[in-house]
C-alpha cells in the first residue's frame, strides 16, 4: 500500500468552481507539504504544516487554502479555480526534526481547470 | 535570480558515460542539498542528499558540494536508459524543513 495517498488523481474542472484536494499518509509524519509543478518547471511550495495547528503559506498561496484535518491528513483547496491553475499538484511528507529528513511525495493530482 | 538554478536541458548523454549535472543556490545559509529523481508523470524520489563539502558517492551516484561557490553537482556513472529522467536539485535553509527547488534537468541517455 502506498503510504502517502492523493485523491483524486485526475480532476477536470471550470473556471469558478470549488474544488478540494485530498492527501493522506500512513508514514506517522507531522509534517506535511502541498506543491504545484508545472509544464517543465520544479516545485513551488504553496502551503505547509508543521504539525495539526500548525498552517503555513509557502511561495504561491493565493487562490489556495488549506485544511489538517488531522496528523494523517491534509487538505488543499481552491475556492475558485482560474485556468492559471491547471497543474501537477504533489502532497509531500516528512518527519521531524534533523537537517536530512526526506521528504515523501505523494502520486500527484493532475487538476485541469476550463 | 531564482534561488535554486539548475539548466533546463535535455542533457543528452550516451549510454554508459557520464552525465553531469549542476545546480547553483543563492542563498549562503543553505545547509543542506537534495537531488530528486522524476519519471514522466510520476512523483518525485529522493536519490542522494549532501551537507558537507566534497563528494557522496552512492552507487553510480556521485554528489558534489561547494559551499564557497554555492553549488552542487550529481554525476551518474555508466549512464542507463533507465536514467533518462527530470533531476530536481533542492536546497533546505537553516530553519524548518521547507525545500526550494531548482527547475530540473531533463536527462536523456541513448542506447
Amino acid at each position: 500500500d502506498a503510504d502517502v495517498t492523493q485523491t483524486p488523481r485526475n480532476r477536470i474542472t471550470k473556471t469558478g468552481k470549488r474544488i478540494m484536494l485530498e492527501c493522506s499518509q500512513t508514514k506517522g509524519h507531522d509534517r506535511m507539504y502541498w506543491y504545484r509543478q508545472d509544464p517543465g518547471l520544479g516545485l513551488q511550495l504553496i502551503y505547509y504544516s508543521f504539525d495539526v495547528k500548525d498552517i503555513n503559506k509557502g511561495e504561491i498561496s493565493d487562490g489556495y487554502s488549506v485544511s489538517r484535518q488531522a496528523q494523517a491528513k491534509f487538505s488543499l483547496s481552491l475556492e475558485s479555480a482560474i485556468p492559471n491553475q491547471t497543474a501537477l499538484y504533489f502532497c509531500a511528507t516528512s518527519a521531524p526534526g534533523g537537517s536530512y529528513n526526506e521528504q515523501f511525495f505523494g502520486p500527484g493530482t493532475r487538476l485541469t481547470v476550463l | 535570480q531564482k534561488e535554486v538554478e539548475q539548466n533546463s536541458g535535455p542533457l543528452s548523454v550516451p549510454e554508459g558515460a557520464i552525465a553531469s549535472l549542476n545546480c547553483t543556490y543563492s542563498d549562503r545559509g543553505s545547509q543542506s542539498f537534495f537531488w530528486y529523481r522524476q519519471y514522466s508523470g510520476k512523483s518525485p524520489e529522493l536519490i542522494m542528499f549532501i551537507y558537507s563539502n566534497g563528494d557522496k558517492e552512492d552507487g553510480r551516484f556521485t554528489a558534489q558540494l561547494n559551499k564557497a561557490s554555492q553549488y552542487v553537482s550529481l554525476l551518474i556513472r555508466d549512464s542507463q536508459p533507465s536514467d533518462s529522467a527530470t533531476y530536481l536539485c533542492a536546497v533546505r535553509k537553516a530553519a524548518g524543513n521547507k525545500l526550494t527547488f531548482g527547475g530540473g534537468t531533463r536527462v536523456l541517455v541513448k542506447p
